[in-house]
């Protein structure tokens, strides 16, 4: 069954570093996702993203942090300048239509900012 | 504010045991309930529920959803070691501009003992 892929699955960065997450959707699908959870807490929308542009995107998701597909087969998540509080795990989704479910999540990448 | 709510926070059980997990919500623009399953990395999703009395089932583990009452259960018969995992209820509702978006509640640590 095809699966969405994340690397790293774990990234220390120091503090003020800038991060890539990358993502590789699961083939034919159209929108892609990130979201993340902090240790010990929810789950959380970060962004949706559809046509090379984002779609939708929640309150977390500030100017530090920007989505990208470079190409036809990534879809990338960087933060410009880490602070501690972005240590967590983030999940990487996509959909083949724009219902979000059912949401298949990649194995996440844990960044850990120190 | 959409919000997702599911009780109990943590629940420790004996093997073969039945275990029912709940999940409230209230959002706008509702358009399914959904159950994943947390071990130790991605939720892997378990059921989609978009009426309300029709259970879902998937070997020991249903699901329900009440539309009118605004909360869906979870049951697991016979629980085994395995299904000692966070359990996440999350809501999928329309957010505009053919946008969705997943609310997930804190979820519900299961833990099976032998």
């Amino acid at each position: 069954e095809p699966e969405v892929t994340q690397t790293p699955s774990h990234q220390v960065t120091q503090m003020g570093q800038e991060v890539i997450l990358r993502c590789v959707p699961i083939s034919n699908h159209l929108y892609f996702y990130w979201y993340r959870q902090i240790l010990g807490q929810k789950v959380e929308f970060l962004v949706s993203f559809y046509n090379n542009e984002i779609s939708e995107k929640s309150e977390i998701f500030d100017d530090q942090f920007s989505v990208e597909r470079p190409d036809g087969s990534n879809f990338t998540l960087k933060i410009r300048s880490t602070k501690l509080e972005d240590s967590a795990m983030y999940f990487c989704a996509s959909t083949e239509g724009g219902r979000v479910s059912p949401l298949h999540f990649g194995n996440g990448t844990r960044l850990t900012v120190t | 504010e959409d919000k997702v709510v599911q009780s109990p926070l943590s629940l420790v059980v004996h093997e073969g045991d039945t275990v029912t997990l709940n999940c409230s919500y209230e959002v706008t623009n509702f358009r399914s309930l959904l159950w994943y399953k947390q071990e130790k990395k991605a939720p892997t999703f378990l059921f989609m529920l978009t009426s309300s009395g029709i259970e879902k089932k998937s070997g020991r583990l249903s699901s329900i959803l009440d539309k009118k009452e605004l909360f869906s259960i979870l049951n697991i018969t016979a629980t085994q070691t395995g299904d000692s995992a966070v359990y996440l209820c999350a809501v999928e509702a329309y957010s505009g501009a053919g946008s969705y978006q997943l609310t997930f509640g804190k979820g519900t640590k299961l833990s099976v003992i032998p």
